[in-house]
């Protein structure tokens, strides 16, 4: 069952900005993934955070995690327009089994040249 | 890392009809994921495929509708039965690491049923 909830929705914003996404869940976990989707089709993976961390960086990502809101945030700065897709964040449910995976249900970004 | 070919990339098909949809990943794992993505829609899990035994199923999904195989710690198969429109999704198989580690999707199989 979906357990995420992700805002916002839709995103739209001037190549060069920073965009912000938000994930909620709600059960506890080993950790929280981001994962980018182009046009549709195959889950790009982008960063991986765990539940004992609370902010990790790859290149122009930042990803935060507050377990005790049982929340996260995907900031991507210097926005370019390669970066228009969806983005999901994934929970591996401790209670569910590790591995298995539930998504939120994304942020369509969208960066206009 | 793993790779996972997937296939079809994509199909058209009539209602009624079935298709089985194939994973093959470059290194053995234990278990395999298949998930729908309705569209629009997030990703829902379907099953979790595990070698040597029958697949478990998420609530909502039954075996009839969607058998699964998993001869080998390297294949699976998902076939979706008896389709009808309400069928038309993106379906991606996945593997996972270690906890802790990501995990990886096969670039997707987008079903069209008319």
């Amino acid at each position: 069952s979906q357990q995420g909830e992700e805002d916002p929705q839709a995103l739209s914003i001037q190549e060069g900005e920073n965009a912000t996404m938000n994930c909620s869940y709600k059960t506890s976990i080993n950790n929280l993934q981001w994962y980018r989707q182009n046009s549709g089709r195959g889950l790009v993976h982008l960063i991986l955070i765990r539940s004992n961390e609370r902010e990790k960086h790859s290149g122009r990502l930042r990803v935060t995690l507050d377990t005790s809101k049982k929340s996260s945030s995907l900031l991507i700065t210097a926005s370019r327009a390669a970066d228009t897709a969806s983005y999901f964040c994934a929970t591996d449910d401790q209670g569910q089994g590790a591995q298995k995976l539930v998504f939120g249900q994304g942020t369509r970004l969208t960066i206009n040249p | 890392s793993a790779v996972i070919s997937q296939k079809p990339s994509r199909d058209i098909c009539q209602r009624g009809t079935s298709l089985t949809i194939q994973c093959q990943v470059d290194s053995q794992v234990t278990m395999m994921f298949w998930y729908r993505q309705q569209p629009g829609q997030s990703l829902t899990l379907i099953a979790t495929a595990n070698q040597g035994s029958e697949a478990t199923y998420e609530s909502g999904f039954v075996i009839d509708k969607f058998p699964i195989s998993r001869p080998n710690l390297t294949f699976s198969t998902l076939t979706v039965s008896n389709m009808s429109p309400e069928d038309s999704s993106i379906y991606l198989c996945s593997v996972a690491g270690r906890l802790n580690t990501e995990a990886f999707f096969g670039q997707g199989t987008r079903l069209t049923v008319v």
